[in-house]
């Protein structure tokens, strides 16, 4: 157990509905990462949070796509009118503060099925 | 683009015998690197980073070894045991941003008993 929790664990949805998935990272770490995996790839990243400040998006991240960590603590990751395409699992990642780079603890993920 | 390839997608071995599990990166600007194991239905668990100024580091029954002349590491697990059984992944970082891990395809290694 790295201590980072993510809920729903599984989601299933149809095509054209909004979900959304919330992620707690290790209670001191200041950094939050959220990452895409695909069956039989490595994990992708999506965005990441410094504090509140969304420090960085991947061009993965479409304008469907939005994430906020309005409190610098958990995180939420917004997928509007869902495709097909959006099934995957949906990792979420935090790591310590101070001078990087820090390994990232990794949460259980939550599994997406758009139907 | 960064690009993370492994040589070898799966290993297969026998309990007790040594693995080693290989990772090239494109990216000349990485200088940390981090390897994961991945069991089915969980999210990635750290196993042991190296940073650029180190060759070789060693942890419990894992050793990994960063060669960056050939942007090359390796993964060595002693004694492997059917718990190990797991996908494993390289991931590198540094450059313009430490936030982001780029990982590879991961190769799957099976221990027999």
């Amino acid at each position: 157990d790295t201590g980072v929790s993510q809920n729903p664990r599984h989601k299933i949805t149809k095509r054209g509905q909004n979900v959304t998935f919330r992620c707690d990272p290790i209670s001191e770490h200041n950094r939050l990462y959220w990452y895409r995996q695909t069956l039989g790839q490595g994990p992708e990243f999506l965005t990441y949070f410094q504090n509140e400040a969304q420090l960085e998006k991947s061009r993965l991240l479409s304008d469907r796509f939005s994430a906020e960590r309005p409190k610098g603590s958990f995180s939420t990751l917004e997928i509007q009118r869902t495709e097909q395409g959006d099934s995957a699992m949906y990792l979420c990642a935090s790591s310590p503060p101070g001078q990087g780079p820090y390994e990232q603890f990794f949460g259980p993920g939550t599994r997406l099925t758009v139907l | 683009g960064e690009s993370v390839g492994l040589h070898l997608p799966t290993l297969s071995v026998q309990e007790g015998d040594n693995s080693i599990i290989n990772c090239a990166y494109s990216n000349s600007a990485s200088d940390y690197f981090i390897w994961y194991k991945q069991e089915s239905g969980k999210g990635p668990q750290f196993i042991i980073d190296i940073r650029s100024n180190m060759d070789k580091r060693q942890g419990q029954r894992v050793t990994v070894l960063l060669n960056k002349t050939v942007k090359h590491l390796s993964l060595q697990i002693a004694a492997t045991q059917p718990g190990d059984s797991a996908v494993y992944f390289c991931a590198p970082t540094g450059g313009t941003s430490y936030g982001k891990l780029t990982f590879g395809q991961g190769t799957i290694l099976t221990v027999h008993p």
